[in-house]
């Protein structure tokens, strides 16, 4: 069983262009979460979806950041008109439905740099 | 919202020694108490997790004791080794709250030799 996918691994985008990070859950998993993590600081909850809906966004910037999770297909996170305090690292997690103590499997993160 | 603290942001020991980790966090609705172990450049990777209606619990050299009254809980390794060498994060999720975490800020450990 693969765990949670993540790509890019690293991605490199010049101020004011999009990134898009994708991420597949593990198999069986229908719910993802993701989560920035500043250099030498902790997660910080963004978004939390389940197949074709938002659950809770609370943590997401409201302009320049979506995401979204298709019927088919990887979660994407996408940051439009990127600027350098969003260099960062994307970590995705998945679980297996909405029980209160579900274990959240990480990805291996997207790090990315705004030049 | 969840605010967690961690305490302390770095910690060296000598190998064979213990080291503890302290967290506080502010929701009394929080009721589930995970501990990740984050090596430079990997993922967070799930060590040992509490919840709200128990007070202790252990996995081999690794154990978490949680105090609901005054809100606080500690991971505690035992016989540390240099490959426990990583960064410790608490997280804390609240209930009805969805199914996101809060997590400390970390703890950078360091076993040496």
């Amino acid at each position: 069983n693969a765990g949670v996918m993540q790509n890019p691994r690293h991605l490199v985008r010049r101020r004011g262009q999009e990134a898009r990070l994708r991420c597949s859950p593990m198999k069986g998993h229908s719910h993802v979460y993701w989560y920035r993590q500043l250099p030498e600081e902790g997660l910080k909850f963004m978004v939390y979806l389940q197949k074709e809906n938002i659950i809770d966004e609370s943590g997401m910037p409201k302009e320049r950041f979506s995401a979204e999770f298709p019927k088919e297909g990887p979660s994407i996170l996408r940051i439009q008109q990127v600027v350098r305090g969003d260099s960062a690292a994307y970590f995705c997690a998945s679980s297996p439905s909405q029980g209160q103590y579900n274990e959240q499997f990480f990805g291996p993160g997207t790090r990315l740099t705004v030049l | 919202g969840e605010n967690v603290e961690q305490h302390p942001s770095t910690l060296s020991v000598q190998e064979g020694d213990s080291a503890v980790i302290k967290c506080t966090y502010s929701d009394s609705a929080s009721n589930y108490f995970p501990w990740y172990k984050q090596e430079l450049g990997k993922r967070p990777q799930l060590i040992i997790d509490i919840r709200s209606n128990v007070g202790e619990k252990k996995d081999q050299r690794i154990a978490v004791t949680l105090n609901k009254t005054a809100k606080h809980f500690s991971l505690h390794i035992t016989e540390t080794q240099p490959e426990d060498s990583a960064v410790y994060f608490c997280a804390a999720r609240v209930t009805g709250g969805g199914n996101k975490l809060t997590f400390g800020t970390g703890t950078q450990l360091k076993v040496e030799l």
